[in-house]
């Protein structure tokens, strides 16, 4: 299994300013994904992130409002830019353990941009 | 492409009643499938998997059989209770070369009457 450490856990951010998320796990893993989920939604994949290479994007999601990191196999990040209050959700963090049949979530990071 | 379809609620149940929430899926190959359950201001759970056909998965009371002739995923439980009260998401996911991504119907939200 693996566990995973979102921080900020929750934030009130001002319009216009920008926010990054970060996510620890407890065990190397290939491959990271953030997901958004926006009030009252469903869970939508932004992106995914490989140590080693640029993030691939989602239709709907582009690098420059959602730019990731992933120096490397136990650590990312994501930063939600120049927000809006559209943006107002909660960010989760995902994780790929080779060899188990389940993904595993961090407790999400719920954002507020007012 | 993959996708989930879920019964649409909110449901509501009293307490001690029968409850199956409908999902079906779509796939290529052979995907695994989980229910998430995230209760009020909470992460997501994993509630219970299945990883072939005819796999049931069970936990707290909930099961779910992976039919693979009918692509069904139903989640029932035979009596619930007012602490059942929760959103649930039926979800798979699929090994590929992009990893093992994960995709979300898009919830269905349960309330129990005591």
């Amino acid at each position: 299994s693996a566990v995973i450490s979102q921080k900020p856990s929750r934030d009130i951010c001002q319009r216009g300013t920008s926010l990054t998320i970060q996510c620890q796990v407890d065990s190397q893993v290939t491959m990271m994904f953030w997901y958004r989920q926006q009030p009252g939604q469903s869970l939508t994949l932004i992106a995914t992130a490989n140590q080693g290479s640029e993030a691939t994007y989602e239709s709907g999601f582009v690098i420059d409002k959602f730019p990731i990191s992933r120096p490397n196999l136990t650590f990312s990040t994501l930063t939600v830019s120049n927000m809006s209050p559209e943006d107002s959700s909660i960010y989760l963090c995902s994780v790929d353990v080779t060899g188990i049949t389940e993904a595993f979530f961090g407790q999400g990071t719920r954002l507020t941009v007012v | 492409g993959n996708s989930v379809t879920q019964m649409e609620g909110p449901v509501t149940l009293s307490e001690e009643a029968f409850l199956t929430i409908n999902c079906t899926y779509t796939a290529t190959g052979y995907p695994s499938l989980f229910w998430y359950v995230q209760y009020p201001g909470e992460g997501l759970q994993l509630l219970l998997k299945a990883t072939k056909a005819d796999d049931k998965g069970s936990n707290k009371g909930f099961e779910a059989t992976y039919r693979k002739e009918t692509t069904s995923f139903h989640l029932e439980k035979g009596s619930v209770q007012v602490s059942d009260s929760a959103v649930y998401f039926c979800a798979l996911s699929a090994r590929n070369t992009g990893g093992f991504k994960t995709i979300f119907g898009a919830g269905t939200r349960l309330f129990v009457k005591a």
